[in-house]
């Protein structure tokens, strides 16, 4: 089935690094995305990796896939406020269908 | 640099009142997708358009229609609007051809049914 779990929030001091978990349980999934909604907009893709990857990184982004565990998760280094949004992991089967997480709200506090 | 265009911003209507939210991309884009967020839900997509002329149902279509018009334009319509649709409603568009391509979303309609 497709499924895809996230916690809904996440609060952290401004300058931590933040990580952002994600499970999903269709094995079959070959991109895994990570999307940032803002107040007010819609979503912007941040990054998104294929599945036989087990690390991607961009800038202060970086993604970690275990495919095994069927578990994605976002890490943001110094986190700023302007960081502060809601986050989306989503999963293609190789369609151009997502399925979308339930969204995590982080919240950055100085 | 207009992306994808959804109109109206905001919308209240009444049960049973009718509403055809529109959307637009002038991305050249093939694919285009309505969704609905709702809170501690994400996004669940309703209906899809893979090309101009066809339309297919998503994880939540009742209560829903589409309609493809063109390559632009892919619009959402409620026939008979419940409380249970008060929602913000996202469309999205994507070229299709290579899956690291994002979907490109527009900024969202907020409809409240009271």
């Amino acid at each position: 089935g497709e499924d895809v779990e996230q916690s809904l929030f996440l609060s952290v001091r401004e300058g931590d690094s933040s990580v952002i978990n994600c499970t999903y349980t269709d094995s079959s999934s070959t991109y895994l995305y990570w999307y940032k909604q803002e107040p007010g907009a819609g979503l912007q893709l941040l990054t998104y990796i294929f599945s036989n990857m087990d690390m991607k990184q961009d800038q202060r982004l970086t993604v970690l896939l275990n495919k095994k565990d069927k578990h994605l998760s976002l890490r943001i280094a110094d986190t700023q406020t302007g960081d502060s949004a809601i986050y989306f992991c989503a999963e293609s089967m190789g369609t151009d269908k997502l399925i979308f997480g339930t969204g995590t709200r982080l919240q950055v506090f100085p | 640099n207009a992306g994808v265009t959804q109109t109206p911003k905001f919308q209240v209507l009444k049960t049973g009142q009718s509403m055809t939210l529109q959307c637009a991309q002038d991305m050249n884009h093939n694919s285009m997708y309505w969704y609905r967020q709702d809170p501690g839900m994400g996004l669940r997509l309703i209906y899809y358009s893979a090309s101009e002329g066809t339309t297919d149902k998503g994880e939540v279509p009742n209560g829903y229609n589409v309609s493809r018009l063109n390559k632009r334009e892919f619009s959402l319509r409620l026939e008979s609007a419940a409380p249970s649709q008060t929602s913000v409603y996202f469309c999205a568009s994507i070229l299709a051809d290579r899956k690291t391509q994002p979907q490109h979303f527009g900024d969202g309609t907020r409809l409240s049914i009271l």
